[in-house]
């Protein structure tokens, strides 16, 4: 079955404690993407990537940190959470990354940093 | 930056009745696209719409854009109950990288 994966789904840490919420697509899909979802705001774009070893920013950046070594795994990193990090997390893939193709989505990470 | 701007915010129906959602975007774009998410889950891809097209059908849905007017909608025909969700459109922002923008979402409520 085509799907994205992510986890965990729910998370809830503490400031400072670094953490890392993986993803796995199995669609061979060379466009891999990182948002956050917060109410009233709707998706809001952290990290895209085109390709392996290809990342670039998306709208929110900043706290977050990416790496594709490998097609299939788009990982997210918060080197050092804080409380407005605590938000909804997910993660898409699309065969390309030219917007002419449907994302699929992951089912979501909800995460609380304390 | 919010590109794309959906209006209303929430919209409350009765079963069988027409839903019509609209999303205003600023830059130009060369692919809208609808996404669709039942509470507190994954989006779900409904239709795509490129810049050089005016309206396509799919099922019960029907979209326009209008790039003069940077605007598009989403008509949802004969809505069921199942069909309460949140609607989202998203653009990419033809503006030499690779970025997804999504509005903040319409909230419809259909009732049964």
């Amino acid at each position: 079955e085509a799907q994205v994966t992510q986890n965990p789904r729910y998370l809830i840490t503490v400031t400072g404690k670094k953490l890392t919420v993986t993803c796995s697509q199995n669609m061979n899909h060379e466009y891999m993407s990182w948002y956050r979802q917060d109410p009233g705001l709707g998706l809001r774009q952290i990290y895209y990537s085109m390709n392996v070893e290809v990342t670039d920013k998306g709208d929110v950046p900043e706290g977050y940190k990416v790496s594709r070594k490998e097609k299939r795994n788009f990982p997210l990193i918060l080197e050092s959470p804080s409380p407005n990090q605590t938000s909804l997390y997910f993660c898409a893939s699309s065969q390309r990354g030219m917007g002419n193709q449907p994302q699929h989505f992951g089912d979501g990470t909800r995460l609380s940093i304390l | 930056s919010q590109q794309g701007e959906e209006d209303p915010q929430a919209l409350s129906i009765q079963e069988g009745e027409n839903a019509t959602m609209n999303c205003s975007y600023k830059t130009s774009i060369n692919n809208l696209q609808w996404y669709r998410q039942n509470s507190g889950r994954g989006l779900v891809h409904l239709i795509l719409i490129r810049s050089n097209e005016r309206e396509k059908h799919s099922g019960r849905l029907r979209v326009t854009l209008d790039t003069s007017k940077k605007s598009s909608s989403l008509l949802i025909t004969a809505s069921r109950a199942a069909d309460t969700a949140s609607y989202f459109c998203a653009t990419d922002a033809n503006t030499g990288g690779f970025k997804t923008i999504f509005g903040a979402g319409t909230r419809l409520f259909v009732k049964a």
